[in-house]
């Protein structure tokens, strides 16, 4: 089965500590991207990146960091910088040249 | 800068009702516009695509409506069903790097 896996599927971090979000597609996708969903709210881009070893930042960076060392993996890592870390965050990506982005089940974080 | 809003951002109708949901955004210099589906909790289902140069697509009950000029989107639900309850967001794709601005979206309940 092709698609796109997030783990762990909820997190739970103490202030001031670096956690890492897992993203994975099997579907041969060249771009990945982050997005980050508040209550009621729409979702908002962090990091996208369009093909290996690149990256650029979306609109809400700050505090975020990511890599790209394999086409397969996007890992997000939020660190102590970023101030209200408490959200939803789906992973999505898209086959170059393509449209449509393919989303993941995504990973609700809580900072206690 | 693209900004994108849906209203309402609630609606609750009774099984069997066809209804309609707006998206409208300001520039319209836009790539595609894409219609999402989102279940509590869970992540985003692609429901229908429209390119610049179309006006319309169609998905079993679901039609989606472009019309660029006047910044506007709809997707109309024939014959709503209790399964069609969640939320619903649109999100326009502006240029080549595949960046989508999303709406907050509209939360449908369907009663039966």
């Amino acid at each position: 089965d092709g698609g796109i896996t997030q783990s762990p599927k909820y997190l739970f971090r103490k202030e001031g500590q670096n956690v890492t979000l897992s993203c994975e597609q099997n579907l041969n996708h060249d771009a990945m991207y982050w997005y980050r969903q508040d209550p009621g709210q729409g979702l908002r881009l962090i990091y996208y990146s369009q093909i290996v070893n690149d990256f650029q930042k979306g609109d809400i960076a700050e505090g975020y960091s990511v890599s790209r060392e394999k086409k397969e993996s996007f890992p997000l890592t939020v660190t102590s910088a970023q101030k209200n870390p408490t959200a939803f965050y789906l992973c999505a990506s898209t086959r170059q040249g393509a449209s449509e982005q393919f989303f993941g089940p995504g990973t609700r974080l809580t900072v206690l | 800068k693209q900004e994108v809003t849906q209203i309402p951002a609630a609606l609750s109708v009774p099984e069997g009702e066809n209804l309609v949901l707006n998206c409208s955004f300001t520039d319209s210099a836009i790539y595609n516009l894409q219609w999402f589906r989102q279940d509590p909790g869970k992540g985003l289902t692609s429901l229908l695509l429209i390119q610049s140069s179309q006006r319309e697509q169609t998905s079993g009950r679901l039609n989606a409506s472009l019309d660029k000029s006047s910044g506007r989107s709809t997707l109309y639900i024939a014959a709503s069903q209790p399964g069609d309850s969640a939320t619903y967001l649109c999100a326009t794709r502006m240029d080549s790097s595949y960046k989508l601005i999303f709406g907050s979206g509209t939360r449908l309940l369907v009663r039966p």
